[in-house]
């Protein structure tokens, strides 16, 4: 089973260009999430989606970053314009369904720098 | 959805058992308990899950307190590969959300 995809693996900007970061799930999962991890500290969910709606995006920072699931199955994050403290690996992660007994599979990150 | 509580790191000797904890003192009663690792420059990697009762698969052994306020991932015979940073997280209905704090880094040491 093909896991969760994530690109690309690393991308170095200067502040205030913008990026896009694109995530695949696995086949058939209708819950995406992406997640913000800053270095030495866990993961921290940004929007939560199920299918193509937004479930969760209580602590995406709207003003700079949006994320779209169009058609309920790949996603891309954006951000516009860049902060140095924009600095991070963006997780991509999805599971099967909206329920508490399944478990997220994530992807290998996008490791974002910016300068 | 509860706050957890991980030692930020521990040493574990390479064949024997690492016993990681977790306390989860305000987890309500349809909340499950979830760990995943993070080996250096991955994403993170499910392990296992429960509600009230020990789980058990090929990874890992989960025990949960009979209130439920902790529990302690078992690795029976830890190798160089298990050295990640462990994370513990309870998840609950109408958020669905894994929340992560800083885990516990696991070193296993030959």
């Amino acid at each position: 089973e093909a896991g969760v995809a994530q690109s690309p693996r690393y991308k170095i900007i200067e502040k205030r260009q913008s990026v896009a970061f694109w995530c695949n799930p696995i086949s058939g999962h209708a819950t995406l999430y992406w997640y913000q991890q800053i270095l030495g500290q866990g993961p921290k969910l940004l929007i939560q989606f199920q299918n193509n709606g937004v479930v969760d995006d209580s602590q995406l920072p709207k003003d700079r970053f949006s994320a779209e699931r169009l058609k309920g199955v790949d996603s891309t994050l954006k951000i516009q314009p860049a902060k140095l403290e924009d600095s991070a690996v963006y997780l991509c992660a999805s599971s099967f369904q909206l329920t508490l007994n399944t478990e997220a599979f994530f992807g290998q990150g996008t490791r974002l720098t910016v300068v | 959805d509860a706050k957890t509580t991980q030692p930020p790191s521990m040493d574990c000797a390479e064949g024997r058992a690492a016993n990681l904890p977790c306390n989860h003192s305000t987890i309500s009663g349809n909340e499950y308990v979830y760990w995943y690792r993070q080996i250096h420059s991955q994403g993170p990697q499910y392990i296992i899950h429960g509600l009230k009762n020990n789980e058990t698969n090929e990874m890992a052994s989960l025990i949960i307190t009979e209130d439920r306020k902790s529990s302690t991932l078992i690795l029976p015979h830890a190798t160089l590969r298990d050295t990640a940073v462990y994370y513990c997280t309870a998840a609950g209905a109408g958020s669905y959300q894994l929340t992560f704090g800083k885990g516990t880094k696991l070193s296993v040491i030959p």
